[in-house]
């Protein structure tokens, strides 16, 4: 069966570190994979998408990289603050490009 | 401002009756989405719909029914066959084509009493 797995468990870093996230599915062979930030008692908030032929890709303190033979997708925040305090969600498209699956997300805690 | 508006934000039922939860967006957005969060089960998607007049089953729609008359509107009604209705309900929406990136609004909280 199809599967995507986040750590379920919260991680806890130190401000100003880098914060490593990951997400791994299997029985999938998605084109695209995105990622969102959602607070809680909020909307999740897109953050990244990054396509099967691109390895990695920025956005000001966030990377994405996107391995399609370990089928799994890391996110990193650098340079953390408080702020990034969240929980982080990967989504991958499904159905013939119609829908998109969810993680069960990893919340993040930046410690000052 | 463009965006998709939801309510109620809190919602509470007993159990039994039929509830009817609002979501409209101003994106101009063909397709929409209806998801339920439950603690630690992430996102799980009702319906979906791509056009207006049609739509979709997700994983979980047992229970659940839409409509979709207006292309700025899809409602959700969370029907008494609903084993378990309580729940945080997320709406979306995204544009045709392949990237489907979902724009959320600010979900409805439903406690069934």
């Amino acid at each position: 069966s199809q599967k995507i797995e986040q750590n379920s468990e919260a991680l806890n870093i130190q401000e100003g570190k880098t914060a490593t996230l990951t997400c791994n599915y299997t029985n999938y062979s998605p084109a695209y994979l995105q990622w969102y930030r959602q607070d809680p008692g909020r909307g999740p908030v897109f953050l990244l998408l990054i396509r099967e032929n691109e390895k990695e890709k920025r956005k000001e303190r966030l990377k994405v990289t996107f391995d399609t033979t370990l089928k799994q997708s890391l996110f990193h925040i650098t340079a953390s603050q408080p702020a990034d305090s969240a929980t982080y969600l990967c989504a991958l498209l499904s159905g013939g490009y119609q829908k998109v699956t969810f993680g069960t997300g990893t919340k993040l805690k930046v410690i000052p | 401002d463009g965006g998709i508006t939801q309510s109620p934000k809190y919602l509470f039922r007993k159990e039994g009756q039929n509830v009817t939860l609002s979501c409209e967006q101003n994106l101009n957005h063909d397709a929409m989405y209806w998801y339920r969060q439950d603690p630690g089960q992430g996102l799980r998607l009702i319906y979906y719909s791509q056009i207006v007049n049609d739509f979709q089953k997700g994983d979980i729609a047992e229970g659940y029914s839409v409509s979709r008359e207006k292309k700025e509107s899809f409602p959700l009604t969370v029907t008494s066959a609903q084993k378990n209705p309580t729940a945080f309900y997320l709406c979306a929406s995204s544009m045709q084509g392949t990237e489907r990136i979902q724009f959320f609004g600010p979900g409805t909280r439903l406690t069934v009493l």
